[in-house]
């Protein structure tokens, strides 16, 4: 199985300023076909379910805001939060749909 | 509108059967592969496995869960299931289910989320 590590595990920010989350795969989520990344990442609030944020390592689902922006390629991904919002405090995952199974990395908790 | 309904909480006993439900409706049911994910208290989320339900269906179960769980799904009624036949204390999580985007045999991220579906197993 594809092993996604999230670091940090937790991150405290001020409102207004730059949040980073980091994920590495153990293997490269090239995906061949269409030369893109097959990574995604998820925003879960208190007590919701996860909600898209990102597809294809870098495309911003329809309604996310432009704030949120997913970078990287191979094995490191980066997903930013450019200017952190009271509403954006959540548990952030990233997930692997390169191989079967599909996989999650295990979680970063962003807190003002 | 795309949604996915699930049913609701469950409290049961340890060795006791389940079975849960996840409504889709808003999009070709068919079209989509459907996933079961398991959060249990303060965890992450696991992929249980994904089914798509089109005319022959196919299922196919993380190495954990496999033997463990059964994921069937009906056309008639848009609805994909998971069913446990013995339920253990372990077993005590969030269960929700999503829909995932593909290309073929092969599923992608998860797009739309059902509510989850809590479920309880103490003696």
């Amino acid at each position: 199985d594809i092993v996604l590590t999230q670091s940090p595990i937790s991150l405290a920010v001020s409102l207004g300023e730059r949040a980073t989350i980091n994920c590495t795969s153990s293997q490269s989520l090239l995906y061949s076909s269409n030369n893109r990344n097959s990574l995604a990442w998820y925003q879960q609030q208190s007590g919701q379910p996860p909600k898209l944020l990102i597809y294809w390592a870098s495309i911003r689902e329809s309604g996310v805001p432009d704030r949120f922006s997913g970078s990287g390629s191979g094995t490191d991904f980066t997903l930013s939060i450019s200017s952190l919002q009271a509403a954006d405090v959540a548990v952030y995952y990233c997930q692997q749909f390169h191989t079967s199974p599909l996989t999650f990395g295990g979680g970063t908790k962003v807190e003002i | 509108e795309v949604q996915l309904v699930q049913s609701g909480a469950e409290v049961k006993k340890p060795g006791e059967s389940l079975k849960m439900s996840c409504e889709a409706s808003g999009y070709s049911f068919t079209n989509y592969w459907i996933a079961w994910v398991r959060q249990m208290p303060g965890k992450g989320l696991e992929l249980m496995g994904v089914i798509y339900p089109g005319f022959e269906p196919q299922v196919i179960y993380s190495p954990s869960f496999q033997g463990q769980v059964t994921i069937s799904a009906d056309k008639s009624v848009s609805s994909a299931y998971l069913q446990w036949s013995s339920l253990k204390t372990s077993d005590t999580a969030m269960y929700y289910c999503a829909r995932l985007p593909s290309s073929g045999a092969r599923p992608f991220y998860f797009d739309y989320w059902g509510q989850g579906t809590l479920v309880s197993v103490s003696s």
